[in-house]
């Protein structure tokens, strides 16, 4: 079945370093790819999206790239900010239900 | 983005009685709702999916009778942890589906059965 494998975390990084959380699927066909972050005591918010191969997602400075040959959807940003700590949900979306990754706790040191 | 709440956002229960949790959509109709249940340091895994006035479709391994789910409106869906178990003891996110692709999450309920 579907299946969805991210960075174990929790990463903890300083301000304006740069980042990185790795991504890798295993679907049939070609499935839709997300990434959810997940603020202390909210509920998962999209953060950006690509539904086909070598579309980049971005949002808030974040990007994404749909790698097919690679099968992969990493996350990165360039200078974090204290205001990113949060977990992040890897995702994708086959026929009809979304598939999570375990997530990545992310945190950022003043 | 879409607003979807859930009540209560924590129970603490005995074993043996039953929870509900409400999950309501506030701005917008979600024709589908999805319940997941998160435990610590895992993914969320998909419940069940419902869809307004019919039962909703069970992944396997959920128990049906145990987790009772009723999606009575557009924008709102219940689910019903029947005779809880310490075992049920976990985090329960929900979300409705405004159109194809788009999910909006609920902050979730933290269950403790005691």
């Amino acid at each position: 079945g579907d299946s969805v494998t991210q960075m174990e975390g929790p990463v903890t990084l300083s301000e304006e370093a740069f980042l990185t959380i790795n991504c890798t699927y295993t679907a049939t066909g070609y499935p839709s790819l997300f990434w959810y972050v997940q603020y202390p005591g909210e509920g998962l918010q999209l953060l950006l999206k690509a539904t086909k191969a070598d579309d980049k997602g971005s949002n808030k400075g974040f990007e994404a790239t749909y790698r097919k040959e690679t099968t992969s959807f990493h996350l990165e940003k360039g200078s974090v900010q204290v205001s990113d700590s949060a977990v992040y949900f890897c995702a994708l979306r086959g026929a009809q239900k979304l598939v999570f990754g375990q997530g990545t706790r992310l945190t950022i040191n003043p | 983005g879409a607003v979807v709440s859930q009540h209560p956002s924590r129970v603490i229960c005995k074993s043996g009685t039953s929870v509900k949790i409400e999950c309501r959509s506030l701005d917008f109709q979600a024709t589908t709702m999805f319940w997941y249940r998160q435990f610590p340091k895992k993914s969320l895994m998909l419940m069940a999916t419902s869809n307004e006035g019919s039962k909703a479709t069970y992944e396997q391994g959920v128990e049906k009778d145990k987790f009772l789910i009723n999606h009575a409106s557009l924008t709102l869906s219940t689910l019903t942890v029947t005779s809880a178990h310490p075992e049920d003891s976990s985090f329960y996110i929900c979300s409705g589906e405004a159109s194809y692709n788009e999910q909006f999450f609920g902050p979730g309920t933290r269950l403790t059965v005691l």
